[in-house]
């Protein structure tokens, strides 16, 4: 149990459907993230939310949208994705702030396809 | 963030302490060494961090030269579940909403 929490594990999906990622975490935590891992690839930022605000858009096609209802949910809402974003993609949590090295504590990922 | 270099692979014996080096040469004086391990297709789990005093804890050691140039995470007594990728990252702590950018990593093999 890590404590951040994402579902699902598995998707497959064309490039015309419209599905989401979701990612809890019940650690308290005022900073969420998504990564994402290719095969054979560095983890790559793709969004960070401080305070359920979005500080970082690392460069991330508009296929991929965030959204942050509050400080424990993160979604990753995806359309019209392309082969090539099949990936691991990782979601993460931290407590940042004065005094706190943020320790970023990682969800077990979701799995996307894109057929 | 200060860039690290690592070697991309390194192979230990069960048993035998694994000592994975990380260079990171431009790092400032504010910025923090942490380390990350990912073991195949799970999220990375935090390992260990410092600043630039020597670090221990029930995972591994952290040594860091004096002029915070480079460091070395120690695992005292590699196990076969220690088999991952290690990565070595620099970050400003205190720094809030801002993430932390992993790079390849090295490729620990420890067989038996």
């Amino acid at each position: 149990e890590t404590g951040v929490t994402q579902t699902p594990r598995h998707l497959v999906m064309g490039m015309t459907n419209k599905k989401s990622l979701k990612c809890e975490q019940h650690l308290g935590h005022n900073a969420m993230y998504w990564y994402k891992q290719s095969a054979k690839k560095p983890l790559e930022l793709m969004f960070v939310y401080s305070l359920e605000e979005r500080v970082e858009n690392n460069s991330v096609p508009s296929r991929f949208s965030p959204e942050c209802p509050n400080s424990s949910h993160l979604f990753l809402h995806l359309h019209t994705l392309q082969p090539e974003d099949s990936a691991l993609y990782l979601c993460a949590s931290s407590q940042d702030g004065l005094g706190r090295f943020g320790e970023l504590f990682f969800g077990e990922g979701s799995r996307l396809t894109v057929l | 963030d200060a860039k690290t270099t690592q070697p991309p692979s390194m192979d230990c014996a069960e048993g035998r302490a694994a000592n994975l080096p990380c260079n990171h040469s431009t790092i400032s004086g504010n910025e923090y060494v942490y380390w990350y391990r990912q073991i195949h297709s799970q999220g990375p789990q935090y390992i260990i961090h410092g600043l630039k005093n020597n670090e221990t804890n029930e995972m591994a050691s952290l040594i860091i030269t004096e002029d915070r140039k480079s460091s070395t995470l120690i695992l005292p007594h590699a196990t076969l579940r220690d088999t991952a990728v290690y990565y070595c990252i620099v970050r400003v702590a205190n720094q809030a909403g801002t993430a932390l950018i992993f790079g390849k990593g090295t490729t620990l093999s420890v067989s038996s």
